[in-house]
């Protein structure tokens, strides 16, 4: 089935440190969402995409969509301590039907304050 | 509280055995989805549910079942459980039929 590749797996960054993360594919995808799991929740939506070239911000979270539609990357500026968590990207792969999401493994963050 | 309330929160059983996961959705939301959680399998969808009719199926075994009621609340049924089946079981929901689903908390599943 289709895949996502997420990287990195896990990184470590001080406080005040700017993130990035992405997510790939080796197929189109035609939605891509990011989600953030705290420990013992349920994934949160955080970010949605639905066009490709597409760049979104919520609050210091920026996502883009990939222009070939097999890539997106997630971004957060000065980052503080409740940003530690896992962040998932998540995507809708064409023919999938309905609105079933297929997720990455997930980018581990851990803030150092 | 995300308001998708999922009971229990953990749940130890043998192998062999059955269990039944409930999912209460968000107040209106009329979409429910179950996904799977395991340490080496990340986020699988197992099946979906509109208004009490299934929607669309994922990676699902057939030693599992779900379905939704009229009152829209939803139950994961998982029977000859093994080992394997060990992970965490989340459902989400959303008004309609679109991607930004709320998740509830998860239920834990533990079979020895």
């Amino acid at each position: 089935g289709q895949q996502l590749n997420q990287s990195p797996q896990s990184m470590f960054i001080q406080e005040g440190e700017d993130v990035s993360m992405n997510c790939t594919s080796s197929s189109i995808f035609n939605t891509w969402l990011w989600y953030k799991q705290d420990p013992g929740e349920g994934p949160v939506l955080l970010i949605a995409l639905y066009k490709a070239g597409e760049l979104t911000s919520n609050g210091r979270l920026t996502a883009q969509f990939g222009i070939t539609r097999k890539d997106s990357f997630l971004n957060i500026s000065a980052s503080i301590p409740s940003d530690v968590g896992i962040y998932f990207c998540a995507g809708q792969p064409p023919g999938a039907g309905s609105y079933q999401l297929t997720f990455g493994k997930g980018t581990k963050l851990s803030v150092i304050p | 509280d995300s308001g998708v309330t999922q009971t229990p929160k953990h749940l130890i059983t043998a192998t062999g055995q059955r269990v039944t996961l409930r999912c209460s959705p968000r107040s209106g939301d009329l979409s429910v989805y179950w996904y799977q959680q395991s340490l080496d399998q990340g986020l699988q969808f197992l099946i979906q549910y509109y208004n009490g009719e299934e929607r669309a199926k994922g990676n699902i075994l057939e030693r599992f079942s779900a379905q939704q009621f009229p009152d829209l609340h939803s139950e994961l049924n998982l029977s000859s459980l093994e080992l394997g089946d060990s992970a965490l079981y989340f459902c989400a929901s959303s008004p309609w039929l679109t991607y930004g689903y709320t998740f509830g908390s998860g239920t834990r599943l533990t079979v020895v």
